[in-house]
């Protein structure tokens, strides 16, 4: 089944210890989001790729870095950690002009940092 | 800024009854709507999308859009205990992703 797919489903880091987070999609959608979700708070979103462009929102910490190095992967990159970054995090993929086909999520990566 | 407002509840609707939840949205420019369930520690899952006035039925669930008044609301018809979730509201499409609202608490009771 075509789907999105995020690993580790759940991580633990250190504090200030650099950590990267993963998500595929065998969608062949041209966009791919990363959102993060806190408790009982909306998903927030953090910077896209529309293909091989990367928009970045203007309140996303610099801390917060993404690649995607082919149509099909993109992670998400935190550099240095804090105990404000533990989160879930979403990733998303979409076909720009589709917009019958909504979005797509992945099952999530929950962040916990000690 | 983009803002979408829900009532975080909880809601508590009895089972077997109709369940409505309502959303606003500040971008009067905004064409497209989407409602979202997500269930505790899971990831969102799209339940509709609408983009035009008017209501939009799908199995159980109503989609209705007034977007002079800038409202979206969702209504589930009898109810069941899985419908119990987080009921988000997004706004936008296109490449620029969703806003979402922080999301309406429902609990069916039986």
């Amino acid at each position: 089944d075509a789907m999105v797919i995020q690993n580790p489903r759940y991580q633990v880091t250190q504090f200030g210890k650099p950590v990267t987070l993963s998500c595929s999609q065998t969608l062949n959608h041209n966009v791919m989001y990363w959102y993060q979700q806190k408790s009982s708070q909306a998903p927030k979103l953090l910077f896209h790729y529309y293909d091989k462009d990367f928009n970045n929102e203007a309140d996303t910490p610099d801390n917060f870095q993404s690649r995607r190095p082919n149509t099909s992967f993109c992670f998400l990159d935190i550099r240095s950690p804090g105990l404000g970054d533990a989160a879930m995090y979403l990733c998303a993929t979409s076909r720009a002009g589709g917009e019958g086909y909504g979005y797509t999520f992945g099952s999530g990566t929950r962040l916990t940092v000690v | 800024q983009k803002e979408v407002e829900q009532n975080s509840g909880p809601l508590s609707v009895p089972e077997g009854a109709i369940a409505s939840l309502n959303c606003t949205y500040s971008d009067r420019g905004s064409q497209s709507f989407f409602w979202y369930r997500q269930y505790s520690g899971k990831s969102p899952e799209l339940i509709m999308f609408i983009y035009s006035n008017g209501d939009k039925e799908d199995g159980r669930f109503t989609a209705q859009l007034n977007k002079a008044s800038q409202y979206v609301s969702l209504l589930i018809r009898d109810s069941q205990p899985s419908d119990s979730a987080t009921y988000l509201c997004a706004v936008g499409g296109g490449a620029d992703g969703l806003t979402f609202g922080k999301g309406t608490h429902l609990i069916i009771q039986p």
